[in-house]
């Protein structure tokens, strides 16, 4: 079945980018996703990037998406303590979406 | 994109009861989808629910545990049912976005967490 495979925690200094990697292995994705989870929160959409692009920019917002190794990558510029949340990966190719593990990022000073 | 109203926000239960979960929405929406988040883990689907027709369920999660009621295009009822400690989690809803007449990706509402005790 389809999986979506996420690394477990990213920490960073205020200021520095962030790179939060995520791999899938259903070839006919067609929306892949990016949300973002504060602790005692839903889910936050951030961005989305339809399966026949290869990068959408969206403020400090980065995705980079390689279609022919199933790699998706959210970058976020100059990141922030208020950044400091879980980022949870996840791909569609019908109504259901398929959720990575998600990554905890951690923001230190 | 939608604006999703889900409550309770969270609750406390005691085992073998029932609590049913709404949400509402501030459009109208063909589908609504009902995701449940175990401690410490990712999203997984429970079932789509369509106005006029019954829920489909996914593997795992039959109608009997988790009764959908879906009476019109904006609003939906989840219910856990006999809920025993393994029923702690998350549930949260989700809808289509449409933004200027297209796709815009899938809104969640703020969850409900709950606790069995």
């Amino acid at each position: 079945g389809e999986d979506v495979e996420q690394s477990l925690f990213l920490s960073v200094r205020e200021g520095d980018s962030s790179v939060i990697n995520c791999t899938y292995t259903d070839s006919s994705s067609t929306y892949l996703y990016w949300y973002k989870q504060e602790p005692g929160a839903g889910l936050q959409l951030l961005t989305y990037i339809f399966s026949n692009m290869d990068m959408k920019q969206d403020q400090r917002l980065t995705v980079l998406l390689n279609k022919k190794d199933k790699h998706l990558s959210l970058r976020i510029a100059d990141t922030q303590t208020g950044d400091s949340a879980i980022y949870f990966c996840a791909e569609s190719n019908t109504d259901k979406l398929i959720f990575g593990t998600g990554t905890r990022l951690q923001v230190f000073p | 994109s939608a604006v999703i109203s889900q409550k309770p926000s969270r609750d406390i239960c005691q085992r073998g009861t029932s609590l049913t979960i709404q949400c509402q929405v501030d459009s109208q929406v063909t589908m609504m989808f009902w995701y449940r988040q175990q401690p410490g883990q990712s999203l997984t689907l429970i079932a789509t629910a369509n106005q006029g027709s019954e829920a489909t369920y996914e593997s795992g999660f039959v109608i009997d545990k988790f009764p959908i009621s879906r009476p019109n295009l904006t609003f939906s009822t989840l219910t856990v049912s006999n809920m025993s400690p393994e029923d702690s989690s998350i549930y949260l809803c989700s809808v289509e976005g449409i933004g200027q007449g297209s796709f815009d990706g899938y809104t969640f509402g703020s969850g409900t967490r709950l606790t069995v005790v």
